[in-house]
């Protein structure tokens, strides 16, 4: 099982240009997110997803935008990038068992800059 | 809203010692979980411990294990024996049972072990 795969892993982007980080699942988890991590502030969740076709916005919202069209896959757009989304970007996944949730699996994560 | 945190930035021990991360959440739910996770300098996230509120019994994983607190709504990781490896940030997260399954996340605590 590869678990969360992340792409790309670094990136520079240039402000006003647009971008999609891609992630995908392969142990068919129903919950999904992704956070960002600044320095200082741990990991925020920007959009959450509780199955195929339903998401939701977290704390930090502002320009980004989620989709799920399949259990596997749950990229995250940047409509128009700003410096203020430089940032390292974690896609990450879960699911409930008879126990409960056991945490979140996590991708290695994108480096974003935006210049 | 929850609120997690971690009020120490950073810790430095020698190798071999204990060292204890302290955590503190805010919440009005009565079921939920808390974790630790580790995120070494490849800025992989892993989890380390995992408590569900309802468990009065502290969890243990090998070297690491957890004084919950559930009326002080404290959460501390223990780390015994610390080894060269265990230099990371660690990150204290809480859950709310059932729901969305959204974790979040204290500032975190950056932690060196040195030799």
């Amino acid at each position: 099982n590869a678990g969360v795969t992340q792409t790309p892993k670094f990136q520079v982007l240039k402000t006003g240009q647009s971008m999609t980080l891609q992630c995908a699942q392969d142990m068919n988890h129903e919950y999904m997110s992704w956070y960002r991590q600044d320095p200082g502030m741990g990991l925020r969740l920007i959009h959450y997803s509780v199955g195929a076709g339903i998401t939701d916005q977290g704390e930090v919202p502002n320009g980004y935008n989620v989709s799920r069209s399949t259990t596997e896959d749950f990229p995250l757009r940047l409509l128009s990038a700003a410096p203020s989304q430089t940032s390292v970007y974690f896609c990450a996944s879960s699911y409930l068992s008879g126990g409960g949730n056991y945490g979140y699996t996590f991708g290695s994560g994108t480096r974003l800059t935006v210049v | 809203a929850q609120t997690v945190t971690q009020s120490q930035p950073e810790m430095s021990v020698q190798e071999a010692e204990t060292v204890t991360l302290s955590c503190t959440y805010d919440t009005s739910e009565n079921n939920y979980y808390l974790f630790w996770y580790k995120q070494p300098p490849s800025r992989q996230m892993i989890l380390v411990i995992r408590q569900e509120a309802y468990k009065q019994q502290n969890a243990t994983e090998n070297r690491f294990s957890v004084n919950f607190q559930k009326a002080a709504k404290s959460f501390s990781l223990k780390i015994s024996d610390s080894q060269l490896g265990d230099t990371a940030m660690y990150f204290c997260a809480f859950m709310k049972q059932g729901g969305a399954q959204k974790l979040v996340f204290g500032q975190g605590t950056r932690l060196t072990i040195n030799p």
